[in-house]
């Protein structure tokens, strides 16, 4: 399985303020997706990144909300803007595509979020 | 458009008794992929199956076993003999047969397994 790290792995944040996620994985993998899980929720994909090219949002996701970066195969970020407290969530990163020849996609540990 | 249902909310076993979960999915695709995926308190994310939809074989690992029916499009997770440390939330989820396409995700099942 691919190894995938994220950072922070918990925070708790001001209203208005902004937070940047890390996730890096130990293989280049072709795409990465950013998921949100509110609390007591399932997971809900925000977007798709893909190296080289923007972010793709699903509905009810906005790119000046939630600007993402993939700046190589293995690293994206993913930026909480202007926070409230909706915005209190775990978010996960995923890799797929071609890791260790598999098309099982695996999740990173997660950034458990708080936002006061 | 794809969607995985997971009837149950919470469930809850006494230890040592069999426990399934129940996952209902629907889409138009002919080849996709099933997964089922737990999730302890700690919220870490971890992989249990994947299951293409070609191979209706069922699948046994241990204490869990699954039971895929593509004729009722059902993909349905059994725990025997279940243990305090199965007490987690587990999730259905379904893609394409790309890893390139992401997971569409049921709503989970909280099972509580009491000693």
């Amino acid at each position: 399985s691919a190894v995938i790290s994220q950072k922070p792995s918990r925070d708790i944040c001001q209203r208005g303020t902004s937070l940047t996620i890390q996730c890096q994985v130990d293989s280049q993998v072709t795409m990465m997706f950013w998921y949100r899980q509110q609390p007591g929720q399932s997971l809900t994909l925000i977007a798709t990144a893909n190296q080289g090219s923007e972010a793709t949002y699903e509905s009810g996701f906005v790119i000046d909300k939630f600007p993402i970066s993939r700046p190589n195969l293995t690293f994206s970020t993913l930026t909480v803007s202007n926070m409230s407290p909706e915005d209190s969530s775990i978010y996960l990163c995923s890799v797929g595509g071609q890791v260790r020849h598999t098309d099982t996609q695996y999740f990173g540990p997660g950034t458990r979020l708080t936002v006061l | 458009a794809q969607k995985v249902t997971q009837a149950q909310t919470e469930i809850s076993v006494v230890e040592k008794e069999d426990v399934t979960l129940d996952c209902v999915y629907e889409t138009r695709d002919t080849t996709y992929y099933l997964f089922w995926y737990k999730q302890p308190p700690s919220g870490e994310l971890v992989f249990l199956i994947r299951r293409n939809s070609f191979d209706e074989q069922n699948e046994i690992s241990g204490r869990y076993s699954w039971n895929f029916q593509k004729s009722t499009s059902s993909f349905n997770f059994t725990i025997t003999a279940s243990q305090v440390v199965d007490s987690a939330v587990y999730f259905c989820a379904l893609s394409g047969v790309s890893g390139n396409t992401p997971l569409v995700f049921g709503k989970g099942t909280r099972l509580s397994v009491i000693a």
